[in-house]
């Protein structure tokens, strides 16, 4: 069964930083590319940033660039966004999920994991 | 970037109904259109690609039509279940864009 958990989220600052997790089992992680995905609450959905299998390419959305880093662990199973400067605006729930690039499509997505930026 | 836009942004239909969403691309996305249903508190789930395939699982009332900028969700006769909010994506290229969402309430 395909699982992707996220973790990481909690309240932070203005100004901080925070470092979210999804681990995922169920599939060979190294074959698929992967997103982050985040929804404000009351909003709708934002992709934010997406990584290749192979590291080789990375994409942000311009409202986190320069702000947030994605990367990978293939041995680990694992998917991490580092979040710096983080902002009121930033608060959302954010999801992780994975890019079937043969569809197109975000097949599998987790839970979400809550990020709340609050003085 | 491509600009996704649907409507209409909410709705109001009763079980058995036939109902309509519509989505419309800024440019030709030839036929890299992606539905996603998601229920409050849940995650979006996949339910059509590529503009008309129906994802595994999903049931047949929900299809999915159209080509360049205009496509359609329909879900034949609504049921209970498929009380939620639905989101357009273009797949045909980076950033992959959502729509705003349709919202599908009980009258």
């Amino acid at each position: 069964e395909v699982q992707l958990v996220e973790s990481g989220g909690g309240l932070v600052q203005p100004g901080g930083s925070l470092r979210l997790s999804c681990a995922v089992s169920g599939f060979t992680f190294s074959s698929y590319e992967m997103n982050w995905v985040r929804q404000a609450p009351g909003k709708g959905l934002e992709w934010i940033s997406y990584i290749s299998s192979s590291f080789n390419t990375i994409y942000y959305a311009d409202s986190v660039k320069g702000r947030f880093t994605i990367s990978r662990d293939n041995a680990k199973n694992s998917l991490y966004l580092q979040m710096n400067s983080l902002r009121a605006e930033d608060t959302a729930v954010y999801y992780c999920a994975r890019d079937d690039f043969s569809r197109r499509v975000f097949d599998y997505w987790g839970q979400g994991t809550l990020v709340t930026v609050s003085s | 970037d491509i600009q996704m836009t649907q409507s209409p942004s909410s709705l109001s239909a009763s079980v058995g109904d036939r109902v309509t969403i519509t989505c419309r691309a800024s440019q030709s996305i030839s036929i890299y259109l992606n539905w996603y249903q998601q229920k409050p508190g849940k995650a979006p789930k996949l339910l059509i690609y590529v503009a008309s395939s129906l994802q595994s699982g999903v049931p047949s009332r929900f299809s999915g039509s159209g080509s360049g900028t205009d496509f359609t969700l329909t879900i034949s006769s609504l049921q209970p279940e498929d009380f939620a909010t639905y989101y357009c994506q273009q797949s045909y290229n980076s950033p992959r864009t959502f729509g705003p969402g349709t919202k599908v309430d009980i009258k």
